[in-house]
């Protein structure tokens, strides 16, 4: 168990809906990074925070959007769903910034199907 | 922008030795990471280089040359737990930002 949370474990709706996907980072990390896997893509990283501010930004599509609250959980916002969407959602948390940190946490992820 | 490359899939026998190579490019290079993933889990990080040479960690050992853009991630006295997927990643400098990239994983099989 890494300490990194992942709510909901399993989605499943409908292309051109909307879901959140949430992240509670491990006690006292300030990063938390999303990442997306998928079989024809492999692990992609989509966007990372640092204490509330967007700090790095990977191959994120328009219709994704992110942010870190003050308690340092964090959402990803997912909408106008495509059957190319469906993949596992990971989170991962480090204590330092991005171009300092030498190792992340990652949290169990979010399938998300798209039907 | 940045390229990893990493063998597709490699076999090994339980209690020998297995090395999976990765050649990377990138600008600004700032490190770069193993993890294992079994099938359907998370990453768990395995080792951390951001200079030259060896890191070792048990039965795990990772080598960076950074003048070739060539790492290594050596596995010791395998076991058949080992079997996985081994992902190397490499953090670089794109547009102003530190961005980790990952290669599509070596996927590991140790038999008997």
């Amino acid at each position: 168990d890494s300490g990194v949370t992942q709510t909901p474990k399993h989605l499943i709706t409908a292309t051109g809906q909307r879901v959140t996907l949430r992240c509670s980072p491990r006690s006292g990390d300030l990063s938390v990074y999303w990442y997306q896997q998928s079989l024809d893509q492999g692990l992609q990283f989509l966007i990372q925070y640092y204490n509330g501010e967007e700090r790095a930004k990977g191959n994120i599509l328009e219709r994704f959007s992110a942010q870190q609250f003050p308690d340092l959980h964090s959402e990803l916002n997912l909408s106008s769903l495509e059957l190319g969407d469906s993949a596992l959602y990971f989170c991962a948390s480090s204590p330092l910034p991005v171009f300092l940190d030498n190792e992340q946490f990652f949290g169990p992820g979010t399938r998300l199907t798209v039907l | 922008g940045q390229n990893i490359d990493q063998p597709t899939e490699m076999t090994a026998t339980e209690g020998a030795i297995v090395q999976i190579n990765c050649t990377y490019q990138t600008s600004g290079f700032n490190g770069l990471f193993w993890y294992q993933q079994h099938a359907g889990e998370a990453p768990t990080f395995l080792s951390y280089n951001v200079l030259d040479g060896l890191e070792e960690k048990g039965r795990f050992s990772s080598f960076l040359s950074r003048s070739k853009g060539y790492s290594y991630l050596l596995l010791k006295e395998l076991q058949m737990k080992d079997s996985a997927s081994y992902l190397c990643a490499v953090r670089g400098e794109t547009g102003g930002s530190y961005i980790p990239t990952f290669g599509r994983g070596t996927s590991l099989i140790v038999h008997p």
